[in-house]
């Protein structure tokens, strides 16, 4: 399995209060994505970085803001949470774009 | 707007059959077209992959089809077991922009023993 280490891995917290992300990988993979799954919505990138401080939007990226300040690690935070971020958030990684993206094993954030 | 379209949304079959299921992509220029097994409480795991270039790719029991003229693909899951049961996504990517990766919304699989 690909080394990707997602944390905390389950949160419970209220509405308004801030949240961060972490997403450690050990494969020195250039990219890095954060992805939100919801039951029937498959999965829908956040954002994603191709690099140290390089970091992009992805389709849903309202509300959410990251981080890379070292290739193995990717932070993702929600600065005033709202319940409609409640989801389980994935992490992945990839060598390249042209190929597989490997997945943590997710954080599963409730916001009340 | 959704970019891949994946069917069914569920799907029962009895040990020892074939599963199939179904994409549909609109961008033809996507360009690497992976299947993800996800189990409960887990993150999706690469299945199988195919690019535009061949029109089949086989691994095991797990077969990819693909059609690009109907801009199709599809899993197929030879003598199913109860230990596929789980939820499969497909997915498209087009190189080289990470940011246009996109999921189909998954079918669930349930093989009866």
């Amino acid at each position: 399995d690909a080394g990707i280490t997602q944390s905390p891995r389950h949160k419970v917290t209220e509405t308004g209060t801030p949240v961060t992300l972490r997403c450690h990988q050990t494969e020195n993979h250039r990219y890095m994505y954060w992805y939100r799954q919801d039951p029937g919505h498959g999965l829908r990138l956040i954002h994603y970085s191709y690099g140290v401080k390089d970091t992009d939007k992805g389709e849903v990226s309202d509300g959410y803001s990251v981080s890379r300040s070292k290739t193995e690690d990717f932070l993702l935070t929600l600065e005033s949470a709202t319940s409609s971020q409640t989801s389980v958030y994935f992490c992945a990684i990839s060598s390249n774009t042209d190929q597989p993206q490997h997945f943590g094993d997710g954080t599963r954030l409730s916001i009340l | 707007q959704q970019q891949v379209k994946q069917s069914p949304q569920s799907l029962i079959v009895q040990k020892g059959g074939i599963s199939i299921i179904n994409c549909a992509y609109e961008n033809t220029a996507f360009d690497y077209f992976p299947w993800y097994q996800q189990f409960p409480g887990k993150g999706p795991a690469l299945l199988i992959a195919i690019r535009p270039d061949v029109s089949e790719k086989k691994e095991g029991r797990f077969t990819i089809s693909f059609n690009k003229s109907a801009k199709q693909f599809s899993l197929h899951i030879m003598d199913s077991q109860p230990g596929d049961s789980a939820t499969y996504f497909c997915a498209a990517f087009l190189s080289p922009n990470a940011g246009k990766s996109t999921f189909g919304d998954g079918t669930t699989l349930t093989v009866k023993p």
